[in-house]
């Protein structure tokens, strides 16, 4: 069964510090993967990543996948308290009409 | 202009109730989802939609329907609602090209679900 692990599962901070969050997958027919933030409504998207070693950047926000080691992390400089949220990772497979199977998340709290 | 909106927003009912729950998207997309978010902000994939024929119908009771009338609604419809029913409801949509590389998902706000 497709696995998407998310790590760790909550994270405190201060505003300024940089954190890396890790997204380890196991799928068959590996596709894409992608992040989501998710605050108190919908996950919003980031990042859809198919090929390894091609970082995508979206301002303080970064992320690259590892297709050989079969993970993805998603870094965020400079924090600040509006990046508190959960952060989404999720895989998609070839022949899955584009399912997505979601990790746990982590909880990303930023402390002023 | 809300891209994917589900409607109601919240929604308080009593065990064994039968409720639906609606979801539009005016994005032009060809595939719907809708999924559930339990108290652990786990996201799990219930069914997608895609040219009004249902192709993903993951583990989910049969008391829990989806309708779509038409590419732009997918409706959620429960019957016998239970306790462990209560969660968060989202809708996604997403075009959808089989031999392309897919497009992201765009969700709804959802609707939050609890059985007293």
């Amino acid at each position: 069964e497709d696995k998407v692990v998310q790590s760790p599962l909550s994270l405190v901070v201060h505003e300024g510090d940089t954190v890396t969050l890790n997204c380890s997958y196991e799928v068959t027919n590996f596709r894409s993967l992608l992040w989501y933030k998710q605050e108190k409504k919908a996950p919003t998207f980031l990042f859809m990543l198919t090929s390894s070693g091609i970082e995508k950047k979206s301002g303080r926000l970064s992320s690259i996948l590892d297709k050989k080691e079969l993970f993805s992390i998603l870094n965020i400089t400079a924090t600040q308290t509006g990046d508190s949220a959960v952060y989404l990772c999720a895989v998609v497979a070839d022949g899955n009409n584009n399912d997505m199977r979601f990790g746990a998340g982590t909880r990303l709290t930023v402390k002023p | 202009d809300t891209a994917v909106s589900q409607t109601p927003k919240y929604l308080v009912t009593q065990m064994g109730n039968d409720k639906s729950i609606k979801c539009e998207q005016n994005l032009g997309h060809d595939t719907m989802y809708w999924y559930k978010q339990d108290s652990k902000k786990f996201l799990k994939i219930m069914f997608s939609y895609n040219n009004k024929e249902l192709i993903i119908n993951e583990t989910v009771p049969n008391r829990f329907s989806p309708k779509s009338p038409d590419k732009a609604h997918l409706n959620l419809h429960i019957n016998s609602l239970e306790l462990g029913d209560s969660a968060v409801y989202f809708c996604a949509s997403s075009s959808h090209a089989p031999s392309a590389t897919h497009q992201p998902q765009h969700f709804g706000d959802g609707t939050r679900l609890s059985i007293l």
